[in-house]
């Protein structure tokens, strides 16, 4: 099985900071890589695909990058609506391991 | 607008069985691959099964091979997954999420499976 692991796993930041949050995968999984927001008590909603495709409607201060084991997410200018838990996911091959999470907290 | 809804969540002790149902509109179901994806209190997303759109291909993850089984119906836009033998650990919100290929979406809102004496 493909293990992916985020860091950090929590991040304290503020309105406005550049934030970028790094996903790494046991093996090369090309860029078979999404990436998820999900707010407390919510289904989690897809932000990236492809690794670095954005989502139809999901603001552009959010951008993906990476290839083969190194990926990461990036918000260029963190918004009040932007404090939430963020996962990567797999999708090279099943199962369809996602990252531990990265909590974006208010700093 | 596209929708995936669940229901049969409940409280279920251990050793015991629960059938978690999904409905789906807005697209059309027997296009798609359909996945079950849990998320335990307070903890991450855990990828649960896969059924292709022909139910030709079935996936489970390790923790729960051999004790849940995934089907569908195309008929009636439905995906389900009986759970069996549930144990303490099986406690989760259990989301239905449609596959198209790079990423899941849309998810269903979840339903929370509880399993304790």
């Amino acid at each position: 099985d493909i293990q992916m692991t985020q860091s950090p796993s929590t991040l304290s930041a503020s309105v406005g900071d550049r934030v970028t949050i790094t996903c790494r995968a046991s093996q090369s999984i090309s860029s078979w890589l999404a990436w998820y927001q999900q707010k407390p008590g919510k289904a989690p909603k897809v932000l990236i695909y492809k690794a670095s495709s954005l989502e139809s409607g999901v603001p552009s201060r959010f951008s993906g990058s990476g290839s083969g084991t190194e990926f990461t997410l990036t918000i260029s200018s963190l918004q009040p609506d932007d404090f939430a838990t963020y996962y990567c996911q797999q999708y090279n091959s099943y199962p369809r391991t996602f990252g531990q999470g990265t909590k974006v907290e208010i700093k | 607008e596209m929708q995936l809804v669940e229901s049969g969540g409940g409280l279920v002790q251990p050793g015991g069985s629960l059938r978690l149902s999904c409905a789906a509109s807005g697209f059309t179901f027997s296009n798609y691959g359909m996945n079950w994806v849990r998320q335990a209190p307070g903890k991450g997303l855990e990828w649960v099964s896969y059924i292709s759109s022909s139910s030709s291909t079935i996936y489970y993850a390790d923790s729960v091979k051999g004790r849940f089984t995934i089907s569908r119906d195309n008929t009636k836009n439905s995906l389900y997954l009986q759970m069996n033998s549930l144990r303490a650990e099986d406690t989760a919100v259990y989301y239905c999420a449609r596959d198209i290929g790079v990423e899941f979406d849309p998810w269903g809102q979840g339903t929370l499976v509880t399993v304790s004496s």
